[in-house]
């Protein structure tokens, strides 16, 4: 499979838990993005990594969430303290450094009780 | 945060019928993309377009680039019932973007058999 996978696809957690999800991009992409995206509207950016480098974090990411790419491959998100309007659906997307047609993955359906 | 305005918000049709569907933006844009949501799943790229004016074709899609750069437009010929589904515009700035996307807020399309 060459595709992005994300795990786990849903995720349902009680509000103050920390949570942690997982995108493992398309294996020759070295560009990497999160997006969140709430029922009946797009996908907005949350940050973006260009190999293990974060580059840019929307406003939209507040300090409880951080997101790491290691050794440049596979990347985590995690939200602490997670609140109910933190619920939304988290997709990963990646790309090459010279290509703009970014490939998503199925997404986290995150559910905060 | 900011998104582009894409119309209509939804179409109901009769299988066999054509469709169009546009997006515009008060920014330029130096990418267009257009992609596919089916629920719980994440976006799948339709087309992609690179230059203003260009008219590119996948299948029974066809997508053109506005010639202002801030707009683009996506017809379906002969619709089918697998066409169902949420269709997104999205666009990338170019520069100091990182590549990120703006995406509009999606065009729910239903095909009646």
């Amino acid at each position: 499979d060459t595709g992005v996978s994300q795990n786990p696809r849903h995720k349902i957690t009680k509000r103050g838990q920390n949570v942690t999800f997982r995108c493992d991009p398309i294996s020759e992409h070295n560009r990497l993005y999160w997006y969140r995206q709430t029922l009946g509207q797009g996908p907005e950016f949350l940050t973006y990594f260009q190999n293990e480098a974060q580059l840019e974090k929307s406003r939209l990411l507040s300090d409880r969430f951080s997101a790491e790419r290691p050794k440049g491959s596979f990347s985590t998100l995690e939200i602490q303290r997670t609140e109910q309007g933190d619920s939304a659906m988290y997709l990963c997307a990646s790309t090459t450094f010279r290509h703009n047609e970014q490939f998503f993955g199925p997404g986290t359906r995150l559910t905060v009780l | 945060g900011q998104q582009l305005n894409q119309s209509p918000q939804s179409m109901f049709i009769q299988e066999g019928e054509d469709v169009s569907m546009n997006c515009t933006s008060s920014s330029i844009f130096n990418t267009w993309l257009w992609y596919k949501q089916d629920p719980g799943e994440g976006p799948v790229l339709l087309i992609a377009l690179y230059k203003a004016g260009e008219l590119t074709s996948n299948g029974r899609l066809t997508a053109q680039f506005g010639i202002t750069r801030k707009d683009s437009f996506l017809n379906i010929s002969a619709s089918i019932p697998s066409d169902v589904g949420i269709y997104f515009c999205a666009g990338n700035a170019g520069g100091t973007s990182y590549g990120k996307l703006t995406f509009g807020q999606g065009t729910i399309l239903t095909v009646h058999p």
